[in-house]
């Protein structure tokens, strides 16, 4: 059982490129997250999906778009990175909102 | 502000001693409660969740909600070396749209 797959673990950027991080979990989860953890500032939630076909803005959204594929995958994208931007993302999935996250390996990336 | 506050540490605990992690938040409305554990450049992984004012018990981990007093605690007994990490606490409720509202870690060293 694999729980929350992450791709890819980690990517460097030049600024102004795009690109997307995938997300899939096989918990038959309902609701997924991504989140962005920097140092000295704890983990802060960019999107979420309480359900399939429902996005939802989070603490920090701007510079990033997201899509519920189904209800397994959750794709986070950057459409023109920026150096502020470089941070460790990390996609989470829960049976619904009222219950407890997990969180997949992490995507570390680096924009210069 | 949606806030929750923990020592950001390091706490050094010796071998075999209790250790003990707190945390406080400032929604009352909360409802749901986490601690999660992180080791370096790794993501995070639940240790407990509590719902009700009291004590739950897991382990070697005990949890402790006093909802009156917006204080949640975890306790670890005989702590290991290999429960040297940073520890972080996670709250939900109905206020925050039942969003994790994380507090930033408390880095904890056990000294052999």
């Amino acid at each position: 059982n694999a729980g929350v797959t992450q791709t890819p673990k980690f990517q460097v950027l030049k600024t102004g490129q795009s690109m997307t991080l995938q997300c899939a979990q096989d918990m038959n989860h309902n609701s997924m997250y991504w989140y962005r953890q920097d140092p000295g500032m704890g983990l802060r939630l960019i999107y979420y999906s309480a359900s399939e076909g429902t996005t939802d803005k989070g603490e920090v959204p701007n510079g990033y778009n997201v899509s519920r594929l189904n209800k397994r995958e959750f794709s986070l994208r950057l459409e023109s990175a920026a150096p502020s931007q470089t941070s460790v993302y990390f996609c989470a999935s829960s049976e619904s909102v009222n219950t407890e996250a997990f969180f997949g390996q992490g995507t570390r990336l680096t924009v210069v | 502000q949606k806030e929750v506050e923990q020592n950001s540490g390091p706490l050094s605990v010796p071998e075999g001693a209790i250790a003990s992690l707190n945390c406080t938040y400032s929604d009352r409305g909360s409802q749901s409660f986490f601690w999660y554990r992180q080791y370096s450049g790794k993501s995070p992984e639940l240790i407990m969740s509590i719902y009700s004012n009291g004590d739950k018990e897991d382990g070697r981990f005990t949890a402790q909600l006093n909802k009156a007093s917006q204080y949640v605690s975890l306790l670890i007994r005989d702590s290991q070396p290999s429960d040297s990490a940073t520890y972080l606490c996670a709250v939900k409720g109905v206020d925050s749209n039942y969003q994790l509202i994380w507090g930033a870690g408390t880095k904890l060293i056990i000294k052999p």
